[in-house]
C-alpha cells in the first residue's frame, strides 16, 4: 500500500515555542490530506483537511491560528501548533488521499507525532 | 456522516475467531465501510473495506447484509499481536472527505 510519513516522530517543546509536523505521501500525489489528534486511550479527532493550493478547512472548535497548515505540494502538508502549550500535547495524526480516481475510499494513515509541551 | 456504534471492548484467546459487529443506521448511498485497527502510538492501518455483501482478504472478512445498516469484521484465529484498537468507519465513495472516527472496539486477546 502506500506510504505516508511524518516527522519528527516524537517532539518534547517547551512552553510559548512553535513546532511543525510534516507530512508526506512517499510514494503518491495526495492532493487531500486530513490532519487528526488523539488524546490518550481517546479516538481520533480531526482538526483540518488540506489541499494542496489552497486554504485549509478546519473543524468546529480548531484555531486556525493556532494550527497553521500549509499545503505546498501534492506530497508534502504541514502543521504548525503556534505558541504550544501543556494541553497541546497528544498525539498528531495525518492521513492522505489518493490524488486520482480511486475505485474506493481509502485514505493513508501516518505513523503519528507525539508533541509533549512542557 | 454516518455515526457508527461499536462495543467499547472485547475478550478473546489466542486462535479463537472474533467478530466485532458495527451499527451505521444513517448509511448513505455512496457510503463505503471500512475498518482500521490501530497500535497504541501508532497511527490507523487499514484492514477491509467493501460496499455490500462479504469481502475477504488475506487479514479479514468483512459482512454486510443487504439494508447495509451493520457490518461485522471477522478475524479468523487471533493472536495476541491482533490486541488492538478496531475502528468501523463509513465514508463517502469519493473519499474527498474525512473519515470519522467513532470510539472503536478495544480488542485484548488472551493466551
Amino acid at each position: 500500500g502506500a506510504v505516508v510519513s511524518q516527522h519528527p516522530s516524537r517532539v518534547i517543546c517547551k512552553s510559548g515555542t512553535s513546532v511543525k509536523i510534516e507530512c508526506r505521501s512517499l510514494d503518491f500525489q495526495a492532493t487531500t490530506m486530513f490532519w487528526y489528534r488523539q488524546f490518550p486511550k481517546k479516538s481520533l479527532m480531526l482538526m483540518a483537511t488540506s489541499n494542496e493550493g489552497s486554504k485549509a478547512t478546519y473543524e468546529q472548535g480548531v484555531e486556525k491560528d493556532k494550527f497553521l497548515i500549509n499545503h505546498a505540494s501534492l506530497t508534502l502538508s504541514t502543521l504548525t501548533v503556534t505558541s504550544a502549550h501543556p494541553e497541546d500535547s497528544s498525539f498528531y495524526i495525518c492521513s492522505a488521499r489518493f490524488g486520482g480516481s480511486s475505485s474506493y475510499n481509502e485514505q493513508f494513515f501516518g505513523p503519528g507525532t507525539r508533541l509533549t509541551v512542557l | 456522516l454516518a455515526k457508527t456504534t461499536q462495543p467499547i471492548s472485547m475478550d478473546s484467546y489466542e486462535g479463537q475467531e472474533v467478530n466485532i459487529t458495527c451499527s451505521h443506521n444513517n448509511i448513505a448511498t455512496n457510503d463505503y465501510i471500512t475498518w482500521y485497527q490501530q497500535f497504541p502510538s501508532q497511527g490507523p492501518r487499514f484492514i477491509i473495506q467493501g460496499y455490500k455483501t462479504k469481502v475477504t482478504n488475506e487479514v479479514a472478512s468483512l459482512f454486510i447484509p443487504a439494508d447495509r445498516k451493520s457490518s461485522t469484521l471477522s478475524l479468523p484465529r487471533v493472536s495476541l499481536s491482533d490486541t488492538a484498537v478496531y475502528y468501523c468507519l463509513v465514508g463517502d465513495y469519493t473519499g474527498r472527505r474525512a473519515l470519522t472516527f467513532g470510539s472503536g472496539t478495544r480488542l485484548q486477546v488472551q493466551p
